[in-house]
């Protein structure tokens, strides 16, 4: 079965600086996609970032960007100078090509410091 | 460009009352359709999914079902609402390539 983890429940950062949100998955098939979800107080979720598994390159978003490493199993989520407006919950979900579930870690609660 | 609705937005309701949540997608055909349940502060589980007219997978065995009534309709029911229930309700769309995952807005149930 496939799995994501998330293992920073909760984070803080000074406004303007850089985060980096970890995610590792599990899974023994090579063709699926990664995400990133933003949360915020409203709750609506939001796509922030997409890359597809056969892809090399990381895919990139404004500040935004994600650091992909295939053989290890990871895929973090690095926001750049960072806004009072990202504060919010990220998620990490995945999906596989052949099959049509979300599968969603537990996700990091961000807070951005003024 | 495509949207997504759901409503009501919040709904407040007693035990052993029934349930109707809506969702509806609009700019897209044939997509895959999605319920999930996230506890306060906690993540999101998956309810069901369905990849296509009167197709429903169930996920977690419940006291909830759900229908497809239309190809961009997507309908969550229960016939008794327990405490349990209580929760956000968000529901999501994708197509195969995939475009997507995109969520609605979401329902905030109590069950009192």
């Amino acid at each position: 079965a496939q799995t994501v983890t998330q293992s920073q429940p909760e984070m803080s950062v000074q406004e303007a600086e850089t985060v980096t949100l970890s995610c590792t998955y599990d899974t023994s098939e090579n063709n699926y996609y990664l995400f990133w979800y933003k949360q915020p107080p409203s709750r609506q979720m939001i796509l922030v970032i997409r890359q597809e598994a056969y892809k090399q390159q990381n895919a990139t978003e404004n500040r935004f960007s994600v650091n992909f490493q295939k053989a290890a199993k990871s895929f973090s989520l690095k926001i750049s100078d960072s806004q009072l407006g990202d504060t919010a919950m990220y998620f990490c979900a995945f999906i596989l090509n052949r099959d049509d579930k979300i599968i969603f870690g537990k996700g990091t609660r961000l807070h951005i410091l003024p | 460009s495509q949207t997504i609705h759901q409503w009501p937005a919040t709904l407040v309701q007693p035990v052993g009352s029934p349930l109707s949540l809506e969702c509806t997608v609009e700019g897209t055909s044939n997509p895959n359709l999605y319920w999930y349940r996230q506890a306060a502060g906690r993540g999101l589980q998956l309810l069901f999914y369905s990849v296509g007219i009167g197709q429903i997978s169930s996920e977690v065995p419940q006291n909830l079902s759900a229908s497809r009534p239309q190809d961009r309709q997507f309908i969550l029911s229960s016939k008794k609402l327990l405490l349990s229930d209580s929760g956000f309700y968000l529901c999501a769309w994708k197509k195969l390539d995939p475009t997507g995952p995109f969520f609605g807005p979401g329902t905030r149930l109590t069950v009192l």
